[in-house]
């Protein structure tokens, strides 16, 4: 079955980093577009970056521009998160998705969970 | 950004009864394509969003016929014909046209 799957979450103290990882399953990226997107307790969705597969070009959020980078391994079929200078409002449950046909946002993963705390 | 405002955030729904979410965006998610990116996503509690209406209109594989989406320009509704218990949960829509993608706040419905 094809799936996402995220990985590197934990508990951690703020301003420290953190690196996520996603690796598609039974599923290769290809065209389009590798997204995060984040869900902290009790609230909605909110996209955090994307990279374009084909050709390595980023977005951020506002929120996290210039502590959040993107990254992909074509090679291992993986994205990455890393996330510096974390706050805890960056507390979240953290997805991948992807982009089967532009704009879709088909496929999900079951997401990470990142806890920002002292 | 393109913002999404949807309505109701809460919805209270009798079994076999219809319900309806509305979505109206800041802006055009017409692309220069000339496809309008906007979805619609089901999450029921502890799972992933999955995607139910893409482009509006087009339900996913496997997404019952009750469920169907419209719309154009700026507004956009999700309709449900006949409630089922299975329905509840937060429902969001998405456009996927202009980066950052964007989400509406979310609709939660619920069985009266």
């Amino acid at each position: 079955e094809a799936q996402l799957v995220e990985s590197g979450g934990g508990l951690v103290q703020p301003g420290r980093s953190l690196r996520l990882s996603c690796v598609g399953s039974g599923l290769t990226f290809s065209n389009y577009a590798v997204h995060w997107v984040r869900q902290a307790p009790g609230k909605g969705l909110e996209w955090v970056s994307g990279i374009y597969w084909a050709g390595g070009g980023t977005g951020y959020a506002d929120s996290v521009k210039g502590r959040f980078t993107m990254s992909r391994d074509k090679a291992k079929n993986s994205v990455y998160l890393q996330m510096n200078s974390l706050r805890p409002e960056d507390t979240a449950l953290y997805y991948c998705g992807y982009d089967l046909t532009p704009g879709g946002l088909e496929s999900w993963g079951q997401g990470t969970q990142v806890t920002v705390s002292s | 950004d393109v913002i999404l405002t949807q309505s109701p955030l809460s919805l209270p729904v009798t079994l076999g009864q219809p319900a309806s979410i509305s979505c109206r965006s800041g802006q055009s998610p017409v692309s220069s394509d000339g496809h309008t990116y906007l979805n619609w996503f089901h999450q029921r509690p502890g799972q992933s969003p999955r995607r139910l209406i893409y482009k509006v209109s087009n339900r996913d594989s496997g997404v019952p016929d009750r469920f169907s989406g419209s719309g154009s320009g700026t507004d956009f509704t999700l309709k449900i014909s006949r409630v089922e218990a299975e329905d509840v949960g937060i429902y969001y829509c998405m456009q996927g046209t202009h980066w950052p993608y964007t989400f509406g706040q979310g609709t939660k419905l619920e069985i009266k």
